[in-house]
């Protein structure tokens, strides 16, 4: 089955800096990766995904990276800013919507004003 | 609001008590699933429901039990608790349109 390693687990940055968080999988039937934000006390929340047939992704401070060659996806936040801290989760899995999905053990980012 | 409804938000069991959490959600999507969430180990799928009447296991299954009867609702039995199942619970649904899952707030459970 599929599996999704996410590097690194703690990450630290001054506001204003950028922050990459990386994740590889195992199953190159994967198309669909998808990076969730969860808060203190709640649950995750999908903030930007990126399906196979896309190298590349953005949405305003956020990116992600897709290199199906390589099996890797990776998340960029730009201009980071205090409330970006949270707990970043990547996930892979066949379809978007039908199938089970796989996460990686999560990135803690500390975002310092 | 539409959204996906967990109740408890906390529940502590003594080891051996069975208890059902609850998960609800009025987005009328098909699929639905429950993870568990630990330290250091992200989010491992228990179970998971393609519909009502549909249940299959996921990564760690072992101790719980699902069970489908209608789509709104995906509850998670733990028939005999164990201090290894003390954990935060989150259930999700998913969108059928390719949006992502939704999850619940979640049921931080402890087992003593």
């Amino acid at each position: 089955g599929e599996n999704v390693e996410q590097h690194p687990s703690t990450l630290s940055v001054q506001e204003g800096d950028s922050a990459v968080i990386k994740c590889t999988y195992s199953d190159s039937a994967s198309n669909y990766f998808p990076w969730y934000k969860q808060e203190l006390g709640k649950g995750p929340q999908l903030i930007i995904d990126i399906r196979s047939n896309v190298g590349e992704k953005k949405d305003q401070r956020i990116a992600v990276t897709l290199n199906k060659t390589a099996k890797h996806f990776s998340l960029h936040i730009t201009e980071t800013q205090p409330e970006d801290s949270a707990v970043y989760f990547c996930a892979a899995s066949k379809t978007s919507n039908t199938d089970k999905l796989i996460f990686g053990t999560g990135t803690r980012l500390q975002v310092f004003p | 609001n539409a959204g996906v409804t967990q109740t408890p938000k906390f529940q502590v069991l003594k080891t051996g008590q069975s208890m059902t959490l609850q998960c609800a959600q009025d987005m009328n999507h098909e699929y639905m699933s429950w993870y568990r969430q630990d330290p250091g180990m992200g989010l491992r799928l228990i179970h998971y429901s393609v519909g009502a009447g549909i249940t299959d296991q996921g990564e760690v299954p072992n101790g719980y039990n699902v069970s489908r009867s209608t789509t709104e609702d995906f509850p998670l039995r733990l028939l005999s608790a164990a201090p290894s199942q003390t954990s935060v619970y989150f259930c999700a649904s998913i969108s059928p349109w390719g949006d992502g899952y939704t999850f619940g707030s979640g049921t931080r459970l402890t087992v003593v």
